[in-house]
């Protein structure tokens, strides 16, 4: 199993370009996710999903997009990158949601808006 | 709303000494805790985690114990390797629908030889 994918592992955008972050899992997972890794902020929720069709705002949502037409895809879109978006970002995913589910995370991409 | 409290980094220690990384927790009701490690480069993974209170995680070497009277999970080691480097997660899940994590801000420890 690869686990959970994402590419690329390194992005630079200007400032109104649009991307997307591409994340996959090859674990039948239902519950997917994108978080931001900021300095000194820790890891905050940008958009999750808990099944194919299925998708919920996070605490940070806002220039973001997502949609889940497979189980195993959950892309993560810039509408219009702002320098504000600069950041680590991270998918994630579960077999479950319930409190207790360990969460898995992928590779991580490094995204700097000029 | 919940939030996790770690201690500042970054914490250095020498090969074979113990560590111990603060992690106090808010939440309502009765929150899962772990532990998330980040090596250099990589993802995040569990280390460990505690369902309940008085439970002890571990791992590795690694323990946490569950205190819901103090609302803390610290995690402990006795002897730390230079492998051990890395930054460290303490993370609470809600017991509310989705499982919603929040993570606190990281530690990171250095081991030197």
């Amino acid at each position: 199993n690869a686990g959970v994918t994402q590419t690329p592992k390194f992005q630079v955008l200007k400032t109104g370009q649009s991307m997307t972050l591409q994340c996959a899992q090859d674990m039948n997972h239902e519950y997917m996710s994108w978080y931001r890794q900021d300095p000194g902020m820790g890891l905050r929720l940008i958009h999750y999903s808990v099944g194919a069709g299925i998708t919920d705002q996070g605490e940070v949502p806002n220039g973001y997009n997502v949609s889940r037409s497979t189980t195993e895809d959950f892309p993560l879109r810039l509408l219009s990158a702002a320098p504000s978006q600069t950041s680590v970002y991270f998918c994630a995913s579960s077999y479950g949601g319930g409190r207790a589910e360990e969460q898995f995370f992928g590779p991580g991409t490094r995204l700097t808006v000029l | 709303g919940n939030s996790v409290t770690q201690m500042e980094g970054p914490v250095t220690l020498s090969e074979e000494a113990f560590l111990t990384i603060n992690c106090t927790y808010t939440a309502t009701g009765y929150p899962s805790l772990f532990w998330y490690v980040q090596y250099p480069g990589e993802g995040l993974q569990l280390l460990l985690k505690a369902t309940k209170a008085d439970d002890k995680g571990s791992n590795k070497g690694f323990e946490a114990t569950y205190r819901k009277e103090t609302t803390s999970f610290h995690l402990e080691k006795g002897s730390v390797q230079v492998s051990d480097s890395a930054v460290y997660f303490c993370a609470l899940s809600d017991s509310g629908g989705y499982q919603k994590v929040t993570f606190g801000t990281g530690t990171k420890l250095q081991v030197i030889p």
